[in-house]
């Protein structure tokens, strides 16, 4: 069982817009602003596409966006494209012995 | 352009010791506001960190594996190394190194895996 809760899956159509959630407590995503997301690409190693909630790294479409409230993180993507199907992870740091923790992943879809 | 590889053996037995290398390009371990990382993905689940080293020596564990792990660093080679010990089948994963950054500017502070390996599948079995 993962540290931070994730959905299985998302799905949506090109050009619609959805949110992957990510919760976990007030020891990791709640307390500190350091939530990054994932994407991974079947065979693929995992790709940084938003870091310390909301940052976008150089070269990442700006139709990613990431948002924190209380302990709950969300990755938007607006526009969905075919490209954008993957699966999506969230990490926090945690002040708990762990330091690191993951979602379980969420597998998104495009109709 | 930072780089990471891994290169180790892609099956070991179980009980015996699972051994892989990191070798960075681009950048150098002995860098500050680096900590260089192992994190591992079983099978169609998801992603465990495993433990990371900083240029001084000093290391973090996570906890469900630290009695079986050791990390070391080789600044003359550039690279770091991930030993794990008494693996079992539930150790078979794609084993990933990456970088992670942490710093703070005037404004604001960061932490990020901002570069991975490309990953290595190791299988335990006999």
């Amino acid at each position: 069982q993962s540290a931070l809760t994730q959905p299985a899956s998302v799905s949506g159509s090109p050009g619609q817009s959805i949110t992957i959630s990510c919760t976990g407590t007030s020891s990791d995503v709640g307390g500190f602003n350091y939530v990054s997301w994932f994407q991974q690409h079947p065979g693929k190693a995992p790709k940084l596409i938003i870091s310390d909630v909301s940052n976008r790294p150089s070269g990442v479409s700006n139709r990613f966006s990431g948002s924190k409230s209380g302990n709950t993180a969300s990755l938007t993507i607006s526009g969905l494209q075919a490209e954008d199907e993957a699966h999506y992870y969230c990490n926090s740091y945690t002040s708990t012995s762990t330091l690191e923790v993951f979602g379980g992943g969420t597998k998104l879809t495009v109709l | 352009q930072v780089q990471l590889q891994e290169s180790g053996p892609g099956l070991v037995k179980p009980s015996e010791t699972l051994s892989l290398t990191c070798t960075v390009s681009g950048g150098s371990v002995s860098s500050g506001n680096y900590f260089w990382s192992w994190i591992r993905q079983p099978p169609g689940k998801g992603l465990e960190w495993i433990a990371f080293i900083y240029y001084s020596g000093s290391t973090n564990y996570n906890p469900s594996l630290e009695s079986r792990v050791a990390l070391s660093l080789d600044t003359s080679k550039n690279q770091f190394s991930l030993r794990l010990s008494s693996v079992t089948a539930a150790d078979t994963a794609v084993y990933y190194c990456a970088r992670l950054s942490v710093g703070c500017s005037s404004t604001t502070c960061y932490r990020k895996f901002d570069y991975w390996g490309q990953g290595t599948l190791v299988t335990v079995s006999s």
